[in-house]
C-alpha cells in the first residue's frame, strides 16, 4: 500500500492562509488523493480529494504536484474551528472498493 | 439528513470481558466500515462491509473480535475476551457504495479496558 508522510503538526494564525503539505512519492497511477480532517472528539470528515488535475471546494483547495508525488492542502483563511488533525490519505480502488489507509496525520493549531 | 450513529459513547471494562458495539449508518449506505483508533494514531480499519457481506476483514484479530450486519443496515462489533491493548475509540462509517470517494464517520466508542 502507498504511504504518505506528513509533517506532525503545524501552526497557523487565524484568518490567514494555512498550506499542509503531503509527500506520496510511490502513488501509483490510479490512487486517489484524498484528505480528511478530525476535530477534537469527533470521527474524521472529508474534506476534498483528487486524481491529477487542482480541486476547489467549499472547504478547501487541494494542489497535486505534475509528477503527483506531492500535495498540498490549502485552507485559505484559518479559523479557530480549523484546528483539528488532517489526513492526506491514498485511496487505491481494489476488487473490494476503495481502501483507505490512514496515516498519523498534521495537528494544525490556530492561534487567535 | 441524520448521521451516523454509534452506542454507546463510552465504555469501561475490565480486562477479559466482553463488550458489544453499535452502529446504525445513513439510510441507503450499503457500504459500512469499522474502525480502531489508538490515542495518536490515524484510525485503523478493522472491517468492511457490503450490505451484509464482508469485503475486507484483513486487520481483525478474528481469535477477540467479530463483527455482523445481519440485515445489511446496523452492525454490532464484539470484543470477547478484551485486552488491555484494545483500549481506543472505534469509530463506525458508512457510504453509499465502495467505489464512493466521501465516507461518513460517527462519533465513535471511546473503550477503556482496566
Amino acid at each position: 500500500d502507498a504511504k504518505t508522510t506528513q509533517p506532525n503538526s503545524m501552526e497557523s494564525n487565524e484568518e490567514e492562509p494555512v498550506h499542509l503539505p503531503c509527500n506520496h512519492s510511490t502513488i501509483s497511477g490510479t490512487d486517489y488523493i484524498h484528505w480528511y480532517r478530525q476535530l477534537p472528539s469527533q470521527g474524521p470528515e472529508y474534506v476534498i480529494h483528487g486524481l491529477t488535475s487542482n480541486v476547489n471546494n467549499r472547504m478547501a483547495s487541494l494542489a497535486i504536484a505534475e509528477d503527483r508525488k506531492s500535495s498540498t492542502l490549502i485552507l485559505h483563511r484559518a479559523t479557530l474551528r480549523d484546528a483539528a488533525v488532517y489526513y492526506c490519505i491514498l485511496r487505491a480502488f481494489n476488487t473490494g472498493g476503495f481502501k483507505t489507509i490512514f496515516g498519523a496525520g498534521t495537528r494544525l493549531f490556530v492561534k487567535a | 439528513e441524520a448521521g451516523v450513529a454509534q452506542s454507546p459513547r463510552y465504555k469501561i471494562i475490565e480486562k477479559r470481558q466482553s463488550v458489544a458495539f453499535w452502529c446504525n449508518p445513513i439510510s441507503g449506505h450499503a457500504t459500512l466500515y469499522w474502525y480502531q483508533q489508538i490515542l495518536g494514531q490515524g484510525p485503523k480499519l478493522l472491517i468492511q462491509f457490503q450490505n451484509n457481506g464482508v469485503v475486507d476483514d484483513s486487520q481483525l484479530p478474528k481469535d477477540r473480535f467479530s463483527a455482523e450486519r445481519l440485515k445489511g443496515v446496523d452492525s454490532t462489533l464484539k470484543i470477547q475476551p478484551a485486552k488491555l491493548e484494545d483500549s481506543a475509540v472505534y469509530l463506525c462509517a458508512s457510504s453509499f457504495s465502495t467505489e464512493s470517494y466521501e465516507q461518513y464517520f460517527g462519533p465513535g466508542t471511546r473503550l477503556t479496558v482496566t
